[in-house]
Parts: structure tokens; C-alpha cells; sequence
């Protein structure tokens, strides 16, 4: 069965500080992943997604990049992080022939202080 | 503007009763879509998925679509205290190159024992 993992599940870091956050999907090939942030009172925004190594597509432009080094594995970083990048960072994927199915990691909550 | 919309709530609901959710989508060219429940501090976990106009049933759940007035439903028969959660509606097309879905900012749902 396949599983996602995030960590760390949770972060504080000054603003100013980088950032690298970390999902990797176990039991599948090729999978489609993507970062949506969840702040508070908004709804769930897609960040980035990637349907292959090294193929990023960016829905928000903004102090946030994103990287694919490995089939499974999705990182999110930040040189420098602002008081707005706070929220609840959740990783997801689907296999790339499904189109009806969308899983969701545990998440990974920033608080920039 | 691709938007989806729902009714923040709460919405409570006696146990038992039918808990009714609502969600419109302005992208016609959305072909899924999605009930998520996110308890709180939790990820959001995936309910069920419809793409054709009409009913679609699992369990307690009842999905409806209706694409001419970019509606869709979600029924919850014989609630439960345990279905308190918040309810995210997501519309948008999965699988290919252009996957990503677009999120309403949910409703919170009370079931009261």
C-alpha cells in the first residue's frame, strides 16, 4: 500500500530564517505530487506541483521554491522566510493515470515569528 | 478567476439527522470532484470523488453533481458526533500534465449528541 510522509510535523523558525520541508511517498512509481499551504482562515492553496523529476509548475509567485530530486521524494525551501509564510504545509499525490483520487500527507505546521 | 465556494458555517445538526453540504464552482471545464473532512489539526482525508451529473453513494454519504448549475453536494445520513469535522469541497481535473484542484475554504460541521 502506498503511504506519504512529511516532516518535520512541526516548526517554529524566525522570520528571515530558510526553510526546507520534506515528503516522500513510499509504494508507488511516478507519482504526481504537489505543496498546498493551508493558512489560517483561507482555504487549501496549491503551491506547486510535479509530475516528474525535476519538473516543477509554480501556482504562486512568491519567496517559496520547490524540488524533485528523487521519483518519490518533494521538497519545499525558503531562502528567507517571512511572518506570512506561516500556516499548515501539506504535501499530496495521485498516481499520474488516476484522476480521481488525491491523498494528502500529514502536514507540516510553520510558525514564523 | 477558477473559485470555489461554500458556506463557512457552522452547521449543526442534531444526531441522527441528514447534515446537507453545499458548493458551487465557477470552471466549467472542471471535470472531479471532491468531499474532503479535516478534523482539526489533522489533514484533510479524502470521502468520495464524483464526476457525473446525478447521485453517488457510499455508506452514509451521499455525493450529488450537478454541472448545469455548478453545484455540488454532499448528504450525510444518520450523522454522528464523530462526523464533526470541517467539510472541503475541491473541483478541478487530476492525471496529465495540468492536474491540480481548486479548494473551497470549507464548512464546519456540529453534530450534536
Amino acid at each position: 500500500s502506498q503511504t506519504i510522509h512529511q516532516w518535520p510535523a512541526t516548526l517554529v523558525q524566525p522570520v528571515g530564517s530558510p526553510l526546507s520541508l520534506e515528503c516522500t511517498v513510499e509504494g508507488t512509481s511516478n507519482p504526481n505530487l504537489y505543496w498546498y499551504r493551508q493558512a489560517a482562515g483561507r482555504g487549501l492553496q496549491l503551491l506547486f506541483y510535479s509530475v516528474g523529476i525535476g519538473q516543477i509548475s509554480s501556482e504562486v509567485p512568491q519567496n517559496l521554491s520547490a524540488s524533485r530530486p528523487q521519483d518519490r521524494q518533494f521538497i519545499l525551501s525558503s531562502k528567507k522566510l517571512l511572518l506570512s509564510d506561516s500556516g499548515f504545509y501539506l504535501c499530496a499525490w495521485n498516481p499520474p493515470t488516476s484522476t480521481d483520487t488525491q491523498y494528502f500527507g500529514p502536514g507540516t505546521r510553520l510558525t514564523v515569528l | 478567476q477558477k473559485e470555489v465556494e461554500q458556506n463557512s458555517g457552522p452547521l449543526s445538526v442534531p444526531e441522527g439527522a441528514i447534515a446537507s453540504l453545499n458548493c458551487t464552482y465557477s470552471d466549467r471545464g472542471s471535470q472531479s470532484f471532491f468531499w474532503y473532512r479535516q478534523y482539526s489539526g489533522k489533514s484533510p482525508e479524502l470521502i468520495m470523488f464524483i464526476y457525473s451529473n446525478g447521485d453517488k453513494e457510499d455508506g452514509r454519504f451521499t455525493a450529488q453533481l450537478n454541472k448545469a448549475s455548478q453545484y455540488v453536494s454532499l448528504l450525510i445520513r444518520d450523522s454522528q458526533p464523530s462526523d464533526s469535522a470541517t467539510y472541503l469541497c475541491a473541483g478541478g481535473n487530476l492525471g496529465g500534465s495540468q492536474g491540480n484542484l481548486i479548494f473551497g475554504k470549507g464548512t464546519k460541521l456540529s453534530v450534536k449528541p
